[in-house]
């Protein structure tokens, strides 16, 4: 079955310190994968795209098809970054986006 | 360039009523989805129409009905409120695949 898992509800960390925002897949062809970024209460923004390879806000994801993983990263965490930030997987020809959880990232001063 | 417009913004309803969620855009994209957003289950497609003339059921279709009325339109509507409804919806379209999604601002639904 084609699943996304943000094992925490929860991540919670100082300014500056680093930021790994966890996600496992679940899929059995080539999967496309995605970061979008929801600040409070507005619409989700795509963050990353893991065919591009970009870095964005200063935040890299690396697909780990060994791991099934594409784990969020980011050096140094600013308090702008607070946001709920969901996991995506394209499903097959539809295009389908099948989102994890989310994960509310809180940078505290 | 106002991308994905969902319409209303709030509502609320009282169970057994009807309503129509209405989603537009202007960036001549091919596919467009509804999800629905609730605390702790993320984001659960609703219906999607991967072109103009077709629609398909997603995840947790019982409820709700589709039409996409053109390729700029796709309305949700909910024929018979139920408070197990009341959640945010938001409207996302997309080129193609490997695009990625441009979400509408969401629609706040509470059914009493």
């Amino acid at each position: 079955a084609q699943r996304v898992t943000q094992p925490e509800k929860l991540l919670s960390v100082f300014k500056g310190a680093p930021v790994e925002l966890k996600c496992n897949y679940s899929y059995s062809g080539s999967p496309e994968l995605f970061w979008y970024v929801q600040y409070s209460r507005q619409r989700l923004q795509l963050l990353l795209r893991h065919i591009s390879r970009e870095s964005i806000k200063g935040f890299t994801a690396d697909l780990n098809k060994g791991e099934t993983s594409f784990h969020l990263k980011k050096p140094f965490a600013q308090e702008e970054d607070s946001a709920m930030y969901y996991c995506a997987l394209s499903s097959g020809n539809t295009g389908k986006l099948i989102f994890g959880q989310g994960t509310t990232l809180q940078v505290k001063p | 360039n106002a991308g994905v417009t969902q319409t209303p913004k709030f509502q609320v309803l009282k169970t057994g009523q009807s309503m129509t969620l209405q989603c537009a855009q202007d960036m001549n994209h091919n596919s467009m989805y509804w999800y629905r957003q609730d605390p702790g289950m993320g984001l659960r497609l609703i219906y999607y129409s991967a072109s103009e003339g077709t629609t398909d059921k997603g995840e947790v279709p019982n409820g709700y009905n589709v039409s996409r009325l053109n390729k700029r339109e796709f309305s949700l509507r909910l024929e018979s409120a139920a408070p197990s409804q009341t959640s945010v919806y938001f409207c996302a379209s997309r080129r193609d695949r490997g695009d990625g999604y441009t979400f509408g601002s969401g629609t706040r639904l509470t059914v009493v």
